[in-house]
């Protein structure tokens, strides 16, 4: 399975846009890029996904690079409760890859 | 949005004992439900795959006579984990997905805490 990177922490202050970056340089054609997000002693949650074009939903932005070789999940106003690891997750289309496999992620301080 | 709720959300427990730990999907009817591990610091780890009706898929290194799963409709999975040990005190999270493909959403609980003594 093709891998992430992503940065093992970064900060921001709130109210600030957040740039989260996830390189994933073996990606391939049917990779689906997904993001969820922890939050303390919780669940993680959905945050956006998608294949070759930027997406937007209510909770965050997601910019692919033209080559898909890396991504970047962009919070616009972070605010406090947006403190969580956020995790950058390669889906394959096809066979068993409806799992989820976890890495470390970046665990994102907002500061107030 | 879909939401997945746990019960107990922490739990503890003597050594020896078995511990259940449900998992329900409140508004909606999942195909999929999966469990994972969590332990303090590390990333989550994927114990098992259920389906409703049909015997669970353990992830390699997961005893699945240690860890019980029944997946017995579309929105309740539960985990028996049987015989605890300290060794198994960890963070439960399960979660339901409508679908198996690799747009399909996973929807997680809150995560039950499971201490060992």
């Amino acid at each position: 399975d093709a891998k992430t990177t992503q940065p093992n922490s970064m900060e921001s202050n709130e109210e600030e846009p957040v740039h989260l970056p996830c390189n994933h340089s073996t990606i391939s054609g049917t990779d689906y890029i997904h993001w969820y997000r922890q939050l303390p002693s919780q669940g993680p949650e959905y945050v956006i996904h998608g294949l070759t074009s930027n997406v937007n939903n209510r909770m965050a932005s997601l910019a692919i690079a033209e080559d898909r070789k890396s991504s970047t999940l962009i919070l616009h106003r972070a605010t406090l409760r947006d403190a969580a690891v956020y995790y950058c997750i390669l889906r394959r289309s096809g066979g068993s890859n409806y799992k989820l496999t976890f890495g470390k992620g970046t665990l994102l301080t907002v500061n107030p | 949005g879909a939401v997945v709720s746990q019960h107990p959300s922490w739990v503890i427990c003597k050594s020896g004992t078995s511990v259940k730990i449900e998992c329900r999907s409140l508004d909606f009817q999942a195909t999929t439900m999966f469990w994972y591990r969590q332990f303090p610091k590390q990333s989550l780890m994927l114990m098992a795959t259920s389906n409703e009706g049909s015997k669970a898929t353990y992830e390699q290194g997961v005893e699945k006579d240690k860890f019980l799963i029944n997946h017995a409709s579309l929105t309740l999975s539960t985990l028996t984990v049987t015989s605890a040990h300290p060794e198994d005190s960890s963070f439960y999270i399960c979660s339901a997905s409508l679908g198996l493909t690799s747009t399909d959403t996973q929807y997680f609980g809150p995560g039950t805490r499971l201490t060992v003594l």
